[in-house]
């Protein structure tokens, strides 16, 4: 189904290459979130945006970059500078609202691996 | 600190038998829980959230501030119920979501 559409759906980077992950949502959704998934960890939150132009950092910031100019769109930059990359990336989204328990709605995720 | 506990990395039970997945949280203020679902080859989908004191799927869990938790339970597990589950706490008035590590449920025929 649609709604959040991640890309691609696995990514190889080069030591000391930049890479970048692309999340697109159709859903009409104000706030935005990028989850790295490790066995045995659960998800850890990168960044999250609850606007456009907007963004903050999650627990695990480091490494990281993202950008946030249109509504539909919270690319993940994956930087040289993340010693340990290889993981399972989810991205998410969710009404921006001053209702609460609003849930979540994910992505298939990204895989990215080290050559 | 916030934090969510999900004590069982692997839970197996047989078709038929109640199933329990356990989840405790520590939180200061007022907290809202949820449980996320990820079948084999889907993905992660809300299961259920405390809030809405809803039954999906027969699963249902209740938020026991004194224990701080909020297991899921459901009497009669079934083969379809094969999944990882994630236990998660909703942190204030913001959107972030802290998930537990996740218990991975087998129901066996």
């Amino acid at each position: 189904d649609g709604g959040i559409t991640q890309s691609p759906k696995y990514l190889f980077r080069k030591e000391g290459q930049n890479v970048t992950l692309s999340c697109e949502q159709n859903l009409n959704h104000d706030a935005m979130y990028w989850y790295r998934q490790d066995p045995g960890q659960g998800l850890r939150l990168i960044y999250y945006s609850q606007i456009v132009n907007d963004f903050q950092k999650g627990d695990i910031a480091e490494g990281y970059s993202v950008s946030r100019e249109k509504k539909e769109s919270f690319p993940l930059t994956v930087t040289s500078a993340q010693k340990n990359p290889t993981a399972f990336y989810l991205c998410a989204s969710s009404i921006s609202s001053g209702a609460s328990n609003q849930p979540q709605h994910f992505g298939d995720g990204t895989r990215l691996s080290i050559l | 600190a916030q934090r969510v506990t999900q004590p069982e990395k692997l839970l197996s039970v047989f078709k038929g038998a109640p199933v329990e997945l356990k989840c405790n949280y520590s939180y200061s203020g007022s907290p809202e829980l949820f449980w996320y679902v990820q079948y084999s080859r889907q993905r992660l989908q809300l299961l259920l959230r405390h809030i809405s004191r809803e039954s999906i799927k027969g699963f249902t869990a209740d938020l026991n501030k004194g224990e701080t938790s909020f297991h899921l339970k459901k009497p009669f597990a079934q083969e379809e119920d094969s999944a990882m589950y994630y236990c998660a706490l909703k942190r204030g008035s913001n959107y972030k979501l802290t998930f537990g590590k996740g218990t991975l449920l087998t129901v066996n025929p």
